[in-house]
Order: C-alpha cells, then structure tokens, then sequence
C-alpha cells in the first residue's frame, strides 16, 4: 500500500479564497482523523470519521472549516474563506477503529494563505 | 478532554549517550500510548506504542515506561546516533471500538550532536 495519501503537498492561495484538501486513506482503514499543526499549537486533531460518519469535529476552528467523507478512499477539508491565520500544515491520518492500534500518517499539506 | 504534557521542549545529547522524554496526560480512562518521530518535511511515524495493562516496552534501542498511577510515561532512546535527531511527540487516547482519538504533546526537538 502506497500509504495515506495527501494532495496538494503545497498549497498558497489569496485570503478569501476558497481551499481544499483531500486525503485518501489505507485501503481497509476505517478511522479517518484530519490534524493541524502548527508552532503554536502543536499538532491539534479538528475532525475523526469513524466509518465514513464523523464523530467529533469539536476541534474544528469555526464555520468557516468544513470536512467530509463520502466513501471509505476519500476525505476533504474545506476552508472557505480561508484567513492567513488558517497557514499551518495539515495532515491526514487513518488507522483501524479496533482498540490501541497505529494511526499512519500522510506527507501533509503545507497552505500558506496570503 | 485528555491533556497531554511533554517535557523537555528541546533536547540535545552527545552521540552515544542516552535521551529521556517524558509526558504526563491527564484522563485516567486513556489505555494507549504512541511516540511519533517527525522528521523535517514529513508526516509523524509511530516509533513505539504501550498499552495501559503493560508497564514497559523495549524495541532494540528504544523503550518506553507507564506509570498508570501516577499518569506519566517516558521514551528511552540509547546509544543515541545523528538519525535519531528529530521531533518526537508522545500521545494518549482512549481507545474504543470507535477508533484512536489522540491527543499529542507538544513534541520534543531532539538533536544529536557528533
């Protein structure tokens, strides 16, 4: 497996502008988690899919943040407008939901908002 | 929610020489314990796991200790070498059928100097 797969790598875009990142998890893989990371505040989990539901966003910054999962291989998280304090790096991560096993990570997606 | 401390923030040893990091968290109900290396550029890569009905875990140069009762738990790396120099994260979850919500420290640079 080519493991958690993350695209754009880089992304810069202009405050205001609408950005959107997606993530292809491990096949068989039924735990989907979108993480930022930041200097500041370390690596900060926004939203996990439990077989493609979601089920805790509480970690989502504000409305202007938004993920989906419409089927096991694929995830987006939206940001709409985005803001430059949105700049971070964001990585997707997936793992099997049965108890204390690993979460692999992607490569992340470094945006800068301008 | 689960807190997780990570001390120290930056760490730099000699090769050769041993590098301890240790983390306390803060929910009593949380039974899995990962250690994330992060190398520049790339995405967190678990490095060693323990589980709460166990106390100490090696992996050739690489051990991690629990203490449950005191809600504390540290990474040994020996015989320390220039690769092993890094951000290392440690993180605590509560681990259910409805998959690993982690909660990171706040990383560990560890440099290895020749």
């Amino acid at each position: 497996d080519a493991g958690v797969i993350q695209s754009p790598r880089h992304e810069v875009t202009e405050m205001g502008q609408e950005v959107t990142l997606r993530c292809k998890p491990i096949s068989g893989h039924n735990s989907l988690f979108w993480y930022r990371q930041t200097m500041m505040r370390g690596l900060e989990l926004l939203i996990y899919f439990n077989n493609n539901v979601p089920i805790d966003d509480s970690g989502m910054p504000e409305d202007r943040f938004s993920a989906k999962m419409p089927n096991a291989s694929f995830s987006t998280l939206k940001i709409q407008p985005s803001e430059p304090r949105d700049s971070a790096v964001y990585f997707c991560a997936s793992s099997l939901s049965s108890g204390g096993t690993e979460a692999f990570f992607g490569q992340g997606t470094r945006l800068t908002v301008v | 929610g689960e807190n997780v401390e990570q001390h120290p923030s930056t760490l730099s040893v000699q090769e050769g020489d041993s590098a301890v990091i240790k983390c306390t968290y803060s929910d009593s109900a949380s039974n899995y314990f990962p250690w994330y290396k992060q190398e520049l550029g790339k995405g967190p890569q678990l490095i060693i796991d323990i589980r709460s009905n166990v106390g100490e875990k090696k992996d050739q140069r690489i051990a991690v200790t629990l203490n449950k009762t005191a809600k504390h738990f540290s990474l040994h790396i020996t015989e320390t070498q220039p690769e092993d120099s890094a951000v290392y994260f440690c993180a605590a979850s509560f681990s259910t059928g409805g998959g690993n919500k982690l909660t990171f420290g706040t990383g560990t640079q560890l440099k290895v100097e020749l």
